[in-house]
């Protein structure tokens, strides 16, 4: 089989730093991307990792560890317009670019 | 450019009827895909296709049906709604068929079966 898992909901405060993390078992993997929902939108890209190690992007940072089969998304300088779902995704081992999606982690930013 | 189009954004449907949910891109893009979501299931993959003439089943067909004549335009037919198929239905559509290749989605289609 395949999934991704990350946790279903994150809270923190405006300025503060917060990492959402995501597992996956998969029989062949590819890279792990990331998406970011605003309630009541469409999803949209933020990151992708192809290889191993840290990609930065502004304020939001990804990782990936194929060894440890886990990845993370990192938010510093956290905003108030950060608040969203968070997806990670990979390839379906079966069918190229067809992404498979975690179920999404809330992210709730306060003042 | 308009990206990924959806049309329409509400509909309600009776148990047994059918309708199709359109989906069109203008970015000339290979790839394009359903997804439905519910809450707390994330986004699972119905139907996708990798060009014009080329389509396959995803984790949740059944129950659909999709075609892709042209490379603009992949539509999602409901054979005969069922209450399960109430949920939010996002097309995407990406460049290639690379997994570096980002998705566009569109604005989604709210669909609620009675």
């Amino acid at each position: 089989g395949q999934s991704l898992e990350q946790p279903s909901e994150v809270t923190a405060v405006e300025g503060a730093i917060v990492q959402i993390n995501c597992t996956y078992q998969t029989s062949g993997f590819y890279g792990l991307s990331w998406y970011q929902q605003h309630d009541g939108g469409a999803p949209t890209f933020l990151s992708y990792n192809a290889l191993d190690g840290l990609e930065e992007t502004g304020r939001f940072s990804s990782f990936l560890s194929r060894s440890d089969s886990y990845g993370y998304l990192l938010l510093q300088e956290l905003q108030m317009k950060d608040s969203a779902s968070y997806f990670c995704a990979s390839p379906r081992v079966e069918a190229g670019t067809a992404l498979i999606f975690g179920k999404g982690t809330t992210l709730s930013v306060s003042s | 450019n308009a990206g990924v189009t959806q049309t329409p954004k509400f509909q309600v449907l009776k148990t047994g009827q059918s309708m199709t949910l359109q989906c069109a891109q203008d970015m000339n893009h290979e790839y394009m895909s359903w997804y439905r979501q519910d809450p707390g299931m994330g986004l699972r993959l119905i139907h996708y296709s990798v060009g014009a003439g080329i389509t396959d089943q995803g984790e949740v067909p059944n129950g659909y049906n999709v075609s892709r004549s042209t490379t603009e335009d992949f539509p999602l037919r409901l054979l005969s709604a069922a209450p399960s198929q109430t949920s939010v239905y996002f097309c995407a559509s990406s460049y290639t068929t690379g997994e570096d290749s980002p998705l566009h989605f569109g604005n989604g289609t709210r669909l609620t079966v009675t």
